[in-house]
């Protein structure tokens, strides 16, 4: 079946510092992708989301790639601020016939020190 | 535009006891799904309503599980008999369709545990 698989956490970066967070999927037909954050207590919002290849989502600072030949689509961002401390989920909606439903990675942890 | 609300956020109940979760979805939206995290993991959808009608439940237990979206009032997630193991946050999400483009707007969670 449909599948997410995000690289573990936590990832610990100073201020400042360039974030990469791998994320690779298994899927049948044409998924949509995304990627969520959840702030400690609270539910998921939305940051970025990409609905075809080679489409790049962006949203405050970051970045992600819908790449189809390698299944992909990495988080970036350049310049992490402490703000960004959160833990973030890749996820897909499946392609013809689905439902809406979200298939989630397990999280990665990003904690930012000043 | 208030968005998606959850009640309660924190609900504490003893093993055998049944819980009910509500969700109540942003103006406009009429698909609910609800999703369920267990400590340390991620999500992992459980249902998908539409007003009356439950389309995907695919995810939900066999057993002690329902859930309802009836056409006035919020989506319930009712759990009978409730066990340790349904210690968990559940979150629900509306959205206005289903197509990929279409985002799905997530509430706050309720945050279940069960002693």
């Amino acid at each position: 079946g449909d599948s997410v698989t995000q690289m573990e956490g936590p990832v610990t970066l100073s201020e400042e510092a360039f974030l990469t967070i791998n994320c690779t999927y298994t899927a049948t037909g044409y998924p949509s992708l995304f990627w969520y954050v959840q702030y400690p207590g609270e539910g998921l919002q939305l940051l970025l989301k990409a609905t075809k290849a080679d489409d790049k989502g962006s949203n405050k600072g970051f970045e992600a790639t819908y790449r189809k030949e390698t299944t992909s689509f990495h988080l970036e961002k350049g310049s992490v601020q402490v703000s960004d401390s959160a833990v973030y989920f890749c996820a897909l909606t499946a392609g013809s016939g689905n439902t809406g439903k979200l298939i989630f990675g397990q999280g990665t942890t990003l904690q930012v020190k000043p | 535009n208030a968005g998606v609300m959850q009640n309660p956020r924190h609900l504490v109940r003893r093993r055998g006891q049944e819980a009910r979760l509500r969700c109540s979805p942003m103006k406009g939206h009429s698909h609910v799904y609800w999703y369920r995290q267990l400590p340390e993991e991620g999500l992992k959808f459980m249902v998908y309503l539409q007003k009356e009608n439950i389309i995907d439940e695919s995810g939900m237990p066999k057993e002690r599980f329902s859930a309802e979206f009836p056409k006035e009032g919020p989506s319930i997630l009712r759990i009978q008999q409730v066990v340790r193991g349904d210690s968990a946050a559940y979150f629900c999400a509306s959205s206005p369709g289903t197509s990929g483009d279409n985002e799905q707007f997530f509430g706050p969670g309720t945050r279940l545990t069960v002693l």
